[in-house]
């Protein structure tokens, strides 16, 4: 299948700092991608769907000027938390396809961000 | 009615033995669909796509759709112990990007 490579892979920060997470898809251009929030045994969260070159689309709930998505290329997307919490620590997992209908999705190897 | 219903186990099989993993979705005009495996810790892995009615086979997996009746499900032949994992159904409705995942069903496989 293809590669979505995802960093960091593991972050620790204070309370009040941003993170950035990037995510990129290594071998093949990824006209969408997907973020994911996933608490213990709990199943995938979307948060937003971005599409290149234009405004990510936020599930409800998701506050997008806490969560910014920018997805400047076909093969980047990052994902940075803004005045992270202690509620924000979490798994955060990416995954992108290429375009076409029914194409699958391929996910990064996740972020376990854990705000201190 | 949740989106993608999955029984969360977990489902326990013997070494050798089939696990059979079951989904059933909610949108009649979904046209994708798929199952990944996540392991605990670890971000969710590809096993198979499927997109027409039938049974469509992939080394020990294979994955039945049926349309009519709105569930898909997941064979695991000969299960070894590392299938262990949380499986994960996924469903695109025809025509949309974003995916839906059911909750997962955790499976084990004892030796």
């Amino acid at each position: 299948g293809a590669v979505v490579s995802q960093h960091p892979s593991r972050v620790i920060c204070k309370s009040g700092t941003s993170v950035k997470i990037e995510c990129r898809s290594l071998d093949f251009q990824a006209t969408t991608m997907f973020w994911y929030r996933q608490f213990p045994k709990k199943s995938l969260m979307l948060m937003a769907t971005s599409n290149e070159g234009s405004k990510a689309t936020y599930e409800q709930g998701v506050e997008k000027d806490k969560f910014l998505i920018n997805h400047a290329s076909l093969t980047l997307s990052t994902l940075t938390v803004t005045s992270a919490h202690p509620e924000d620590s979490s798994f955060y997992i990416c995954s992108a396809r290429s375009a076409g209908e029914g194409t699958e999705a391929f996910f990064g190897q996740g972020t376990r961000l854990t705000v201190v | 009615q949740k989106e993608v219903e999955q029984n969360s186990g977990p489902l326990s099989v013997p070494e050798g033995a089939i696990a059979s993993l079951n989904c059933t979705y909610s949108d009649r005009g979904s046209q994708s669909f798929f199952w990944y495996r996540q392991y605990s810790g670890k971000s969710p892995e590809l096993i198979m796509s499927i997109y027409s009615n039938g049974d469509k086979e992939d080394g020990r997996f294979t994955a039945q759709l049926n349309k009519a009746s709105q569930y898909v499900s997941l064979l695991i032949r000969d299960s070894q112990p590392s299938d262990s994992a949380t499986y994960l159904c996924a469903v695109m409705p025809g025509g949309y990007q974003k995916v839906t995942f059911g909750i997962g069903t955790k499976l084990q496989v004892i030796p």
